[in-house]
């Protein structure tokens, strides 16, 4: 079946430490590919996206994604955390590659311990 | 350059009241999408639509839920006799017609009591 895992639940980083959160997709075609972060009681901000071209994107606030085609993955990684990255992490998948819906997966909570 | 504006953004309904949710979206954005957040999950796809057309209705429950972008105007999400189930966070964004850049908004959280 088609899908979006994002196979960690929860998360705990030391600040200061590095960070990498994985996603893999199950779609046939090479989608587009998103990260979106979301603070409690808030919407969601698009951290980076992922449409064609250089495999390794950079986007906002020092995140940074490599997508890999052979195991269909877009893990997001930053080097070394900060107390106000705690959020909630989803990974996101317009499996069309158009302005269709996109998929989110199930999300990965981010704590950082002090 | 205002963003995706959603109003209100708490709602709250006695069981059997309805809702309506607003969404505009941002300027020279023409798709719109609804999306519900339950407590502690991810967002799940409701409804894709552009002016006057609903073009992707597969995440919408059959009953009770219907959304609308008129051709003047901001989208509206309604749900009719609102149950507690209904209680949650949700979520509309939009999109160029050439696609690939959503924006989301604030979220409208419902609270059914």
């Amino acid at each position: 079946a088609q899908s979006v895992t994002q196979p960690d639940i929860h998360i705990t980083v030391s600040e200061g430490a590095s960070l990498e959160l994985r996603c893999n997709y199950s779609y046939g075609a090479t989608p587009y590919l998103f990260w979106y972060v979301q603070s409690p009681g808030q919407g969601l901000q698009l951290l980076l996206k992922y449409f064609s071209g250089d495999t390794l994107v950079q986007g906002i606030k020092g995140f940074e994604a490599e997508f890999k085609r052979s195991q269909s993955s877009f893990n997001l990684r930053k080097p070394s955390v900060h107390w106000s990255d705690a959020a909630e992490y989803f990974c996101a998948v317009d499996p069309y590659s158009s302005a269709s819906k996109i998929i989110f997966g199930s999300g990965t909570r981010l704590s950082i311990r002090p | 350059n205002a963003g995706v504006m959603q109003n209100p953004r708490h709602l709250v309904r006695r069981r059997g009241q309805e809702a309506r949710l607003r969404c505009s979206p941002m300027k020279g954005h023409s798709h719109v999408y609804w999306y519900r957040q339950l407590p502690e999950e991810g967002l799940k796809f409701m409804v894709y639509l552009q002016k006057e057309n609903i073009i992707d209705e597969s995440g919408m429950p059959k009953e009770r839920f219907s959304a609308e972008f008129p051709k003047e105007g901001p989208s509206i999400l309604r749900i009719q006799q609102v149950v507690r189930g209904d209680s949650a966070a949700y979520f509309c964004a939009s999109s160029p017609p050439s696609g690939g850049g959503y924006t989301f908004g604030s979220g409208t959280r419902l609270t059914v009591v």
